[in-house]
């Protein structure tokens, strides 16, 4: 298995521009996770699916939209850019069931600067 | 007000005890979490408990749980130079979205 697998692994943008951040998994993981680290302020939720055609919001939702065709993939879609989404962002699938603990499993993250 | 609470930076000596503390709020907590991130890379899982448990141990690691304080800790026995990292504690419960919440990381350096 290749795990929580994310592209690209750094990305300058220009303000205004779009973008969209891959994040795909082989794991047949039910719930997927996209999350924004800046420093400091830790690790804040932006979108999250728990499963093919449902996702929902998380706490920092604004100018981010997703989608959940498939099972394996998340993809998140910068609208239009602004310096304040530069970030580090990470990528976490896991599975609900087998004993009730759900273990994240995180991609290796994605360097985003927007100038 | 933030969910999870953790102290920013903690440093200790290789060879010496490694404490480092957490704080939540959900008292539905149902699982709790400890995440180490290397720097450059995503987190990787260190270990978790179940809310119904007070402690829980692997190898160097301790992990003690005090639900009437809300109180997490994480001890790393013997802390080596490659345990310098980010350690992150995180909750989650079966009735909210089985996403975990996270704090903002505690940046452990050992020296020598």
């Amino acid at each position: 298995n290749a795990g929580v697998t994310q592209t690209p692994k750094f990305q300058v943008l220009k303000t205004g521009q779009s973008m969209t951040l891959q994040c795909a998994q082989d794991m047949n993981h039910e719930y997927m996770s996209w999350y924004r680290q800046d420093p400091g302020m830790g690790l804040r939720l932006i979108h999250y699916s728990v499963g093919a055609g449902i996702t929902d919001q998380g706490e920092v939702p604004n100018g981010y939209n997703v989608s959940r065709s498939t099972t394996e993939d998340f993809p998140l879609r910068l609208l239009s850019a602004a310096p304040s989404q530069t970030s580090v962002y990470f990528c976490a699938s896991s599975l609900i069931g087998g004993g009730g603990q759900e273990t994240q499993y995180f991609g290796p993250g994605t360097r985003l600067l927007v100038l | 007000g933030e969910d999870v609470e953790q102290s920013l930076f903690l440093s200790v000596r290789e060879g010496d005890s490694s404490v480092i503390n957490c704080t939540y709020t959900d008292s539905s907590s149902t699982y709790l979490y400890w995440y180490k991130q290397e720097p450059g890379a995503g987190l990787q899982l260190l270990t978790y408990i179940f809310s119904n448990m007070d402690m829980k141990q692997d190898q160097r690691l301790t992990v003690l749980l005090n639900k009437k304080d809300k109180h997490l800790s994480l001890r790393i026995a013997d802390t080596q130079t490659g345990d310098s990292a980010i350690y992150f504690c995180a909750e989650s419960n079966l009735g909210g979205s089985y996403i975990p919440t996270f704090g903002r990381g505690t940046s452990l350096i050992v020296h020598p």
